[in-house]
């Protein structure tokens, strides 16, 4: 049973629009949400983090969303760039230190020139 | 400073071998957790290490093992490999909770 779903495998987006990706949890346990985007043969990077005390954070282009009583979140990109092409893997943790991540199962983000 | 270190980059056993994967965390990072990723299942976690203790641990068979070292460097053993085992591992440190930092995985090929 998936704690961390991402229900797109793939989208596509036209350099210059908005890249809106999702992903929603089941376990209300989770206080720490984080975005990480994976080239091919490389590690997963960290991109952007946000705590269940807040409901949006921004750090450039990059910003991201949370709804607790949905147990959702997104993350927008404006404006997507070809070189955001990756894939986008969203993160979740409790409230102990240390605890693992459960990560969802990524979603394959292609932006368009 | 350097990134997280994994040995060796690509492997291809043969089934029912065994295989051991090492992993150099950043400097002074005390936590060291695996991952398996696999298409479709995106990162799975198989155990955590924090001053040479297990401390969490994924659902994973027994043939998946793991050990720190006191230098904080970890290594991962998987024994009677099966194909299903033929995925990308990846090696995580972190340092207070803010979030890991991958090496760039072995690419492990069963065949």
């Amino acid at each position: 049973d998936q704690q961390v779903k991402q229900n797109s495998p793939s989208l596509s987006v036209q350099e210059g629009r908005i890249s809106i990706l999702n992903c929603d949890y089941t376990n209300s346990m989770f206080d720490y949400f984080l975005w990480y985007k994976k080239y091919p043969a490389e590690g997963p990077t960290f991109l952007i983090s946000i705590s269940s005390i807040k409901d949006k954070n921004e750090d450039g282009r990059f910003t991201v969303f949370l709804n607790k009583s949905a147990k959702h979140l997104s993350l927008h990109i404006v404006p997507s760039q070809p070189g955001d092409s990756a894939v986008y893997f969203c993160a979740a943790s409790g409230k102990n230190y240390g605890q693992n991540f459960v990560f969802g199962p990524g979603t394959r983000l292609s932006v368009l020139p | 400073k350097a990134g997280v270190t994994q040995t060796p980059r690509y492997l291809i056993k043969t089934r029912g071998q065994q295989v051991t994967l090492s992993c150099s965390p950043i400097s002074g990072h005390r936590s060291v957790s695996w991952y398996q990723q696999t298409p479709g299942q995106g990162l799975q976690f198989l155990f955590e290490y924090f001053s040479e203790t297990q401390r969490n641990k994924g659902n994973f068979p027994g043939r998946f093992s793991g050990r720190q070292f006191s230098n904080s460097r970890s290594e991962m053993n998987v024994s009677t490999l099966e194909l299903g085992d033929s995925a990308l591992y990846l090696c995580a440190s972190m340092a207070g909770n803010y979030g890991y930092t991958f090496g760039s995985g072995t690419r492990l090929t069963v065949v």
